[in-house]
């Protein structure tokens, strides 16, 4: 099953408005990642936060990370049409069935920003 | 440097052929990550290679499926007798395999099973 959820599943923005997306996991874990995937294709590594880290920067990034709600939410500053794409969050921990070097992805937010 | 790459790009089939998906790893990576992405879902782990350990096979959907990866570097996943339920875009990412695990992603082969 799942690990990480991410919602709203999808998202619709005006250009130069901030874009807000949640991210909720199960279990225990490490780090958290946030990825990002252009037309269902090769994903993108944004970002990485530490399980003892609650909040990281990385130029229009923003990821905070709440591991006693066991929750994560990426923000996207001054949103441009560029930033059009599905989002998923990551985590890595021991689930399950898979082992402790594994990511688990959540389904991804899918994200329109409207010019 | 160069990213992970994965062949073809494209590929269609008939239901029952049997299918090979190319991956090549980012040199120096250890770890090597199938997945599978149906059609606006999210990323269902097929199988991973560390070293020289024995892979974990857990996500492998069928005996239909199978990989090997040779000298530690290239990958080959194969699916014997594809099924419509096949039709996904097959990715591959490598990694250093060490805590904590970014993966690096190849394009992945969109598989269309007819």
């Amino acid at each position: 099953s799942q690990q990480g959820e991410e919602d709203p599943q999808a998202l619709s923005i005006q250009e130069g408005e901030n874009a807000t997306m949640n991210c909720s996991y199960k279990t225990s874990i490490n780090n958290l990642q946030w990825y990002r995937q252009n037309s269902g294709r090769g994903l993108v590594h944004l970002i990485l936060i530490r399980s003892n880290e609650r909040e990281k920067h990385s130029g229009r990034l923003r990821v905070t990370l709440d591991t006693s709600k066991k929750s994560s939410s990426l923000l996207i500053t001054a949103s441009r049409a560029a930033d059009t794409a599905s989002y998923f969050c990551a985590t890595d921990g021991i689930p399950s069935g898979a082992g402790s070097y594994q990511l688990t992805f959540g389904k991804g937010t899918k994200l329109s920003v409207i010019p | 440097g160069a990213g992970v790459s994965q062949s073809p790009s494209n590929k269609v089939t008939e239901k029952g052929k049997d299918v090979e998906l190319r991956c090549d790893p980012i040199s120096g990576h250890t770890a090597l990550y199938w997945y599978r992405q149906s059609l606006g879902q999210g990323l269902e782990f097929l199988i991973y290679f560390q070293g020289n350990s024995a892979p974990d096979k857990s996500g492998l959907p069928s005996d239909r499926f199978s990989a090997e990866r040779t000298g530690g570097s290239v990958s080959t996943l194969t699916i014997q007798r594809t099924q419509q339920e096949d039709s996904a875009v097959y990715l591959c990412a490598s990694s250093f395999g060490t805590l904590p695990d970014t993966q690096y992603f190849g394009p992945g082969t969109r598989l269309t099973v007819l």
